[in-house]
């Protein structure tokens, strides 16, 4: 059974960091696209950033970029996303999900359930 | 990139069909056969119900159903039941640098 379980979040001052992780498991994977998604307060989702199998690539929706990271330790399957300089309209619910294999553009197929940050003073 | 067009809400009765649009541009759905839906319950994890407009994942009931027409895409459900209460959620690939984009979710109320 696939499985993916978000933590680190949690309450940080604007202009803070913090550190999101996702433990995958009942896959292979390092054989996956991975991404993580957010979904603000009474919004709807944001793809935020995607991860190749192997980390050589790398893209982030231009409201993250600079200050986003997202890479992943294939042997520990694991995926993690170093967050910056957070913004108010950072808090959200973030997700990790993965892309359906050798379907790049296809969605997400399975998803974690998330992990609540809020940047507040 | 903009997000998909959604309405915000649809309501039905139980055995009923409702459809839910997803409206998006020709960089996105007219583009790319690649719409996505998601059944999302309160407080779960998103739920991928129909893949590349009108395909349905293994072990996902027949009534839920997908179609495109130029930069419109449609969820249909029919026969309602009282557990498609929930947010559905459509998305498009929008290409390389977009990567997906979605609509702002749909509340279904099953009346």
């Amino acid at each position: 059974e696939v499985q993916l379980v978000e933590s680190g979040g949690g309450l940080v001052q604007p202009g803070g960091s913090l550190r999101l992780s996702c433990a995958a498991a009942g896959f292979t994977f390092g054989n996956y696209w991975m991404s993580w998604v957010r979904q603000a307060p009474g919004k709807g989702l944001e793809w935020v950033a995607n991860i190749k199998q192997d980390g050589s690539e790398k893209y982030y929706v231009d409201s993250v970029k600079g200050r986003f990271t997202i890479s992943r330790d294939n042997a520990a399957n694991s995926l993690n996303l170093q967050m910056n300089s957070l913004r108010a309209e950072d808090t959200a619910v973030y997700s990790c999900a993965r892309v359906p294999y050798k379907k790049y553009g296809s969605g997400f197929d399975y998803w974690g359930q998330g992990t609540l940050v809020t940047v507040s003073s | 990139q903009s997000a998909l067009t959604q309405p915000a809400s649809v309501s039905g009765s139980p055995g009923q069909s409702i459809t839910i649009s997803c409206t998006g541009t020709n960089s996105d759905v007219g583009n790319y056969n690649l719409v996505s839906w998601y059944q999302q319950h309160p407080g779960k994890a998103p739920k991928v119900i129909i893949y590349e407009v009108n395909k349905r994942p293994s072990g996902v009931s027949n009534r839920f159903s997908g179609s495109k027409s130029g930069n419109t895409a449609s969820l249909t459900i029919s026969g309602l039941q009282a557990e498609d209460e929930a947010d559905y959620h459509c998305s498009s690939y929008a290409g390389s640098s977009s990567f997906v984009i979605f609509g702002g979710g749909t509340k279904l109320t099953v009346l």
